[in-house]
């Protein structure tokens, strides 16, 4: 079973920068490719970047590329979301999600979700 | 890719048939994953591959659609199935999900 654990929530300054933390419980770390997926209060889900955390490679949404970075730690297993020059626009709830596939079937977990609120 | 869903919002009753779909602006194969939100909770998934059942999900749901056009329905929906549904292109990066539906009653 795989459980993963969010950092809490932040309130941050427009300008500033957040990171956020997902923990990763369970084996084959890395095996996995975290899914970071944001929603703005009232709003829909964004996708807004991935990780392999066996190689590092990732891709980031359209609106967050030139201001995130995400990577990981494998000896934690823990992967970290990034985000700089912070706007209101980035008040959202951000959560991470691992999505693997056998053979036969996939299986999909996700973090609690992580509250960051950018004001002035 | 654009993911765009029909209709936005959608009101419903317990037991009715509930069809929303979800078009693509290119082919994405059978790509596609739909969610089930209720508020405040973390977004679910219920069907992936375009029509393959997640586990522990009713069998009351269903996908179908390949390419560009898709469909999730609700057989007879129930109380607790009443929430925002998402469809999300995994075709190619950057993935992109839907901007939702919204079951009403």
């Amino acid at each position: 079973q795989i459980q993963l654990v969010q950092s809490g929530a932040e309130v941050k300054k427009p300008g500033a920068s957040v990171t956020v933390s997902c923990k990763v419980y369970g084996d084959t770390f890395n095996n996995y490719m975290i899914t970071w997926v944001r929603q703005a209060p009232g709003q829909g889900l964004e996708w807004t970047g991935w990780i392999s955390a066996y190689n590092g490679l990732t891709n980031y949404g359209p609106k967050v590329q030139d201001r995130v970075t995400l990577t990981t730690d494998r000896s934690t297993t823990t992967a970290y979301m990034a985000l700089t020059r912070l706007t209101s626009d980035d008040t959202a709830v951000y959560y991470c999600s691992i999505r693997y596939c056998n053979t036969t079937s996939c299986f999909e977990y996700w973090g609690q979700g992580t509250l960051i609120s950018v004001s002035s | 890719i654009q993911m765009t869903q029909s209709p936005s919002s959608l009101p419903v009753s317990v037991g009715d048939r509930v069809t929303i779909t979800c078009r693509a602006s290119q082919g994405i194969r059978t790509d596609l994953s739909w969610y089930q939100q209720r508020p405040g909770k973390v977004p679910r998934l219920l069907i992936y591959a375009a029509s393959t059942l997640y586990r522990g999900v009713p069998s009351r749901f269903s996908g179908t659609g390949s390419g560009t056009d898709f469909t999730l329905t609700i057989s007879s929906l129930q109380p607790e199935d009443f929430g925002t549904y998402y469809c999300l292109q995994d075709y190619n990066y950057p993935y992109s999900f839907g901007q939702g539906t919204k079951l009403e009653i």
